[in-house]
């Protein structure tokens, strides 16, 4: 198994550009989420999703927009990149339901607006 | 809110142990903790529930203390391989994991 699988790696963009961060997990997790990590600090959740057609925001979720029209996938859009937006992007599931459990994570999308 | 981890951070050599506190303002039903290195992806090491259960993959060891609403992290020995930042972090519905400040452990030999 992959686990969790996120694409790209690494992106510059320009101020203004917009771009999907791409999430895929092959574990049949229910539930997934996208944190954003700026560099020396903790993680902040943007948005989660509890299964396919829900989504929810979480703590910082302005400038962002996702979709769960899978269980496998979980995409992040960014409208209007902002370089306040520059950072390490996370994807994680959990199995969900009464599992309560650890997070798997992504490699992470490091994204740099300019 | 976010979870204030103790201390920011702490330099260990080899062999010696260390202890890292987490506490919340809101009222605690599990604690999880995971330790990230650096350029890399967080990774789980356990999680304590409301009750005193302990779930976890390493032999690092965690107390909970409900009534505070404090949770301590427990590294004994330490070794090179436990270098990274540790981050707590407090479940809320859903299962969304809000970390903490984080606390960044070098061990040296």
């Amino acid at each position: 198994n992959a686990g969790v699988t996120q694409t790209p790696k690494f992106r510059i963009l320009k101020i203004g550009q917009s771009m999907t961060l791409q999430c895929a997990q092959d574990m049949n997790h229910n539930y997934m989420y996208w944190y954003r990590q700026d560099p020396g600090m903790g993680l902040k959740l943007i948005y989660y999703s509890v299964g396919a057609g829900i989504t929810d925001k979480g703590e910082v979720p302005n400038g962002y927009n996702v979709s769960r029209s899978t269980t496998e996938d979980f995409p992040l859009r960014l409208e209007l990149a902002a370089p306040s937006q520059t950072s390490v992007y996370f994807c994680a599931s959990n199995q969900g339901g009464s599992n309560t459990g650890e997070l798997f994570f992504g490699e992470g999308s490091r994204l740099t607006v300019l | 809110q976010q979870p204030v981890q103790s201390p920011q951070a702490v330099i260990l050599r080899e062999g010696e142990d260390a202890v890292i506190n987490c506490s919340s303002s809101k009222a605690l039903y599990s604690v999880h903790w995971y330790r990230q290195k650096h350029g890399e992806a967080p990774v789980f090491l356990m999680i304590l529930l409301k009750g005193g259960e302990q779930k976890g993959h390493e032999k690092i060891s965690a107390s909970f203390n409900e009534k505070k609403q404090q949770s301590s992290l427990y590294l004994t020995a330490s070794q090179l391989s436990y270098s990274g930042t540790y981050f707590c972090g407090t479940e809320g519905g859903y299962q969304k994991v809000t970390f903490g400040t984080g606390t960044k452990l070098q061990v040296i030999p």
